[in-house]
This record gives structure tokens, C-alpha cells and sequence, in this order.
């Protein structure tokens, strides 16, 4: 079965520091792969989406950058934090469905990130 | 008008309650539907997917309105185990899918 495994799962960071989170997914191979971000109280903002290694979609213009240097891994960054990073990082997953353009397979969550800038 | 919106709530409902959430999506060619279960500061998880003519898991039950573009979520005989935020998801295109902000369920003994 397939598993997603994400870390650290609480970080406390100062303003200007950078950002490292990882995701890795086992038991699928080439899965697409996002990362979001939830700021309390509030739905889930896609940030960055992967179809393949190499190949990353950015949402919204933001202080953040995604890479996936692997098939299963995906890497969120930042140079320098913001205070308006803090927030609820989630890693996913899913695989494609029969028609590309127009079938969409749920997502499948990581335990997720809780980021405090201070 | 957002892509996807759902009545925030909270809907408080005694147990064994049924208790029924809409949510509405703006884009006609949406494909895909989904409802998840997010826990307090937990990752959402998937509740079940939405198909043409309405499923069933249990006591859930979720159906499609393609004409009127709403999707919706019939809870029966509610848990006190129920009460969480519940969002719903719509496809609408590739691989992309828009989350609603959720809607908090509080199922009171």
C-alpha cells in the first residue's frame, strides 16, 4: 500500500531563516505530487503542484520554492522566512486517472508541517 | 464568487441527529468531486468520492447536482466521533483540485 511520510511535523523558525520540509511517498511510482498550506482557520491553498521529476507548477507568487530532485520526493524551501509562512504545510499525493485532462484522483495527505515564524 | 463555497457552520447536532451540508461550485466542467474529513490540526483525510448518481458508505451518503452545481453530504444517525470539519473537493481540470473552506460539524451528547 502506498504511504507518504512528511517531517518534521512542528517547526519553530525566526524571521529569515530558511526553510527545508521533505515529503516522500512509497508504494506508487511517478504519483503527482503538492504541497499546501492552511493558515488557521482557513482552507487549503495550493502552493506547488509536480507531475514528474524536475517539473514544478507554482500557484501563487510567494517567498517559497518547490523541488522534487526525485520520482517520490518533494522538498519545500524558503532563503528567508516571512512571518506570514507560518501556517499548516501538507504534503500530497495522487495518481493519474484514465483521461488526463479530465479525471482528477483524490489526494492523499501527508501528516503535515505546523510552521510558527517567529 | 469562489470557485468552491461551503457554509463555514458550526452545525451543532445532538447525537443520532442527520444532519445534511451543500456545497456549490462555480465551473460547469467540473469532473471530479470528493468530500474529505479534516480533524482538528490534522491533515485532511478523504471521506469518499462523489459519483453521477449518488453513493453510499455507511451512514454517509453524498450526492450530485449537476444542474444546479452543488454537491451534498447526508450524515445519519450522527457519532460524537462525526464532529469535525468537512470539506468538500471539486476537480476542476487536470490535476487540480480546489478545496472549500469547510464546514465545522459538532455532534453534542
Amino acid at each position: 500500500s502506498q504511504t507518504i511520510h512528511q517531517w518534521p511535523a512542528t517547526l519553530v523558525q525566526p524571521v529569515g531563516s530558511p526553510l527545508s520540509l521533505e515529503c516522500t511517498v512509497e508504494g506508487t511510482s511517478n504519483p503527482n505530487l503538492y504541497w499546501y498550506r492552511q493558515a488557521a482557520g482557513r482552507g487549503l491553498q495550493l502552493l506547488f503542484y509536480s507531475v514528474g521529476i524536475g517539473q514544478i507548477s507554482s500557484e501563487v507568487p510567494q517567498n517559497l520554492s518547490a523541488s522534487r530532485p526525485q520520482d517520490r520526493q518533494f522538498i519545500l524551501s524558503s532563503k528567508k522566512l516571512l512571518l506570514s509562512d507560518s501556517g499548516f504545510y501538507l504534503c500530497a499525493w495522487s495518481v493519474w486517472g484514465a483521461e488526463k485532462s479530465s479525471y482528477n484522483s483524490p489526494l492523499h495527505f501527508g501528516n503535515g508541517t505546523r510552521l510558527t515564524v517567529t | 464568487r469562489k470557485e468552491v463555497e461551503q457554509d463555514p457552520g458550526p452545525f451543532n447536532v445532538p447525537e443520532g441527529a442527520t444532519v445534511a451540508f451543500n456545497c456549490t461550485y462555480s465551473n460547469s466542467a467540473s469532473q471530479s468531486f470528493f468530500w474529505y474529513r479534516q480533524d482538528c490540526r490534522k491533515e485532511p483525510k478523504l471521506l469518499m468520492s462523489v459519483y453521477s448518481s449518488g453513493n453510499e458508505d455507511g451512514r454517509f451518503t453524498a450526492q450530485l447536482n449537476r444542474a444546479s452545481q452543488y454537491i451534498s453530504l447526508l450524515i445519519r444517525d450522527s457519532k460524537l466521533s462525526d464532529s469535525a470539519t468537512y470539506l468538500c473537493v471539486v476537480g476542476i481540470w487536470g490535476n487540480k483540485l480546489v478545496f472549500g473552506a469547510g464546514t465545522i460539524l459538532r455532534v453534542k451528547s
